[in-house]
Order: C-alpha cells, then sequence, then structure tokens
C-alpha cells in the first residue's frame, strides 16, 4: 500500500499563482499517473487534470499537472486564479490493485 | 452520454448490512477494461475509494475494509452492487461510484452520490 499526503489547505489573491503538492509515500511517482479533481460544496468531483498533465475538455489552461520524480510527488498549479476556483482538490493514483485518494487540500482565494 | 446514478437506503442501524446500487448507460461493463468503482466521503472529509470491478469480473477492495466488502455486477442490467457488512455510524459518508478504465485508472465519470447515514 501507499499514501498520497497532500497539504491540508492553501490560500492565495485572485490573479496570482498557486500550486498544491501530491506525494507518493511509496514506490515512484512515476510509476502510475496521477489524476487531480476538483469537488465544489454538495457537488460529486470532476476532473482538472489526469494522467499527469493531462487536460479535460472545458478545463481551462490555467490549469497544469506535472510530477517530479527528485521529490516523487506531483503537483497542480492554478495560475490567473478566480473565485471560481475555491473549492477542494484532490489527487489520485493507483497500483495494480488499488486506486488511493489524497486527502485533499481546501484551496480559498481571497 | 455516459451517466451512473446511485441507489439504496438512506439510513441504515448499526450492525446492518448495506446493499448500494449503481446503474450506469453510455457504455458497457463488458467492454474490454472497463472498470465501476465505489468510493466513499465522510461529512467534511476526504474521498476514500472502497472497491473496483472490471469488465473481466476482476474485484479489488480496498486493504483497511476488504473483509465487510463484496462487489459485483449484473452486465445485463448495466448495475454494479455494494455490499457492506456490520455498519458502524464512522461509516456514514456519501457513497459515489465512478467509471474508470484499467489502464490509467482515471476516474472520468460519477454519479451525484447517496448519502447513507448509521444511526439506531
Amino acid at each position: 500500500n501507499f499514501m498520497l499526503t497532500q497539504p491540508h489547505s492553501v490560500s492565495e489573491s485572485p490573479g496570482k499563482t498557486v500550486t498544491i503538492s501530491c506525494t507518493r509515500s511509496s514506490g515512484s511517482i512515476a510509476s502510475n499517473y496521477v489524476q487531480w479533481y476538483q469537488q465544489r460544496p454538495g457537488s460529486a468531483p470532476t476532473t482538472v487534470i489526469y494522467e499527469d498533465n493531462q487536460r479535460p475538455s472545458g478545463v481551462p489552461d490555467r490549469f497544469s499537472g506535472s510530477i517530479d520524480s527528485s521529490s516523487n510527488s506531483a503537483s497542480l498549479t492554478i495560475s490567473g486564479l478566480k473565485t471560481e476556483d475555491e473549492a477542494d482538490y484532490y489527487c489520485q493514483s493507483y497500483d495494480s490493485t488499488l486506486r488511493v485518494f489524497g486527502g485533499g487540500t481546501k484551496l480559498t482565494v481571497l | 452520454q455516459v451517466t451512473l446514478r446511485e441507489s439504496g437506503p438512506a439510513l441504515v442501524k448499526p450492525t446492518q448490512t448495506l446493499t448500494l446500487t449503481c446503474t450506469f448507460s453510455g457504455f458497457s461493463l463488458s467492454t474490454s477494461g472497463m472498470c465501476v468503482s465505489w468510493i466513499r466521503q465522510p461529512p467534511g472529509k476526504a474521498l476514500e475509494w472502497l472497491a473496483l470491478i472490471d469488465w473481466d469480473d476482476d474485484k479489488y477492495y480496498s486493504t483497511s475494509l476488504k473483509t465487510r466488502l463484496t462487489i459485483s455486477k449484473d452486465t445485463s442490467k448495466n448495475q454494479v452492487v455494494l455490499t457492506m457488512t456490520n455498519m458502524d455510524p464512522v461509516d456514514t459518508a456519501t457513497y459515489y461510484c465512478a467509471r474508470s478504465t484499467i489502464a490509467v485508472a482515471h476516474f472520468d465519470y460519477w454519479g451525484q452520490g447517496t448519502l447513507v447515514t448509521v444511526s439506531s
């Protein structure tokens, strides 16, 4: 088993850039794709990044994803922050038998 | 158009068995590589993956909950069923079903979720 660790919360001002990290506890972060989901209160999660750095159609290019093998972590970067980006963000990855979510990061845009 | 919808009881008593059904459309669970998972989220807490069933009827479970979970499918009805035994108040959560593929494990479509409360 492995875990994905995210910061509990981050905050930034509108128009700025924020990065949320997701660190894998064991096994290589590069071995299995990482996804990022956005969840607003009362709604199901929606994908903002899949396969490490791919954006679904309809997700603005202000959202980007990357992985860093040296820190065994993935990152979600949101540039040009808007108040509508305020939400919870979850990373997710997998191995041969398990699917794993990070603990989630609450993004506040103020 | 892919849709998933969860159904089941809103309230169960401690020690009871929970049975949830995911009814989906827009894809077939007999298509190679296709999977359906159950994921839950206690109020104010994080998402937790519970179980997955794939097109080949292979089943995978959360390590911490595998003794209590059973996942099954009825391909003809486009349904996936999750049972969870010995329910406890800590199992109070919104339960989601979601589609993915075996290759990249991306949950690309989710149901709206169903809130299950465990209380006597």
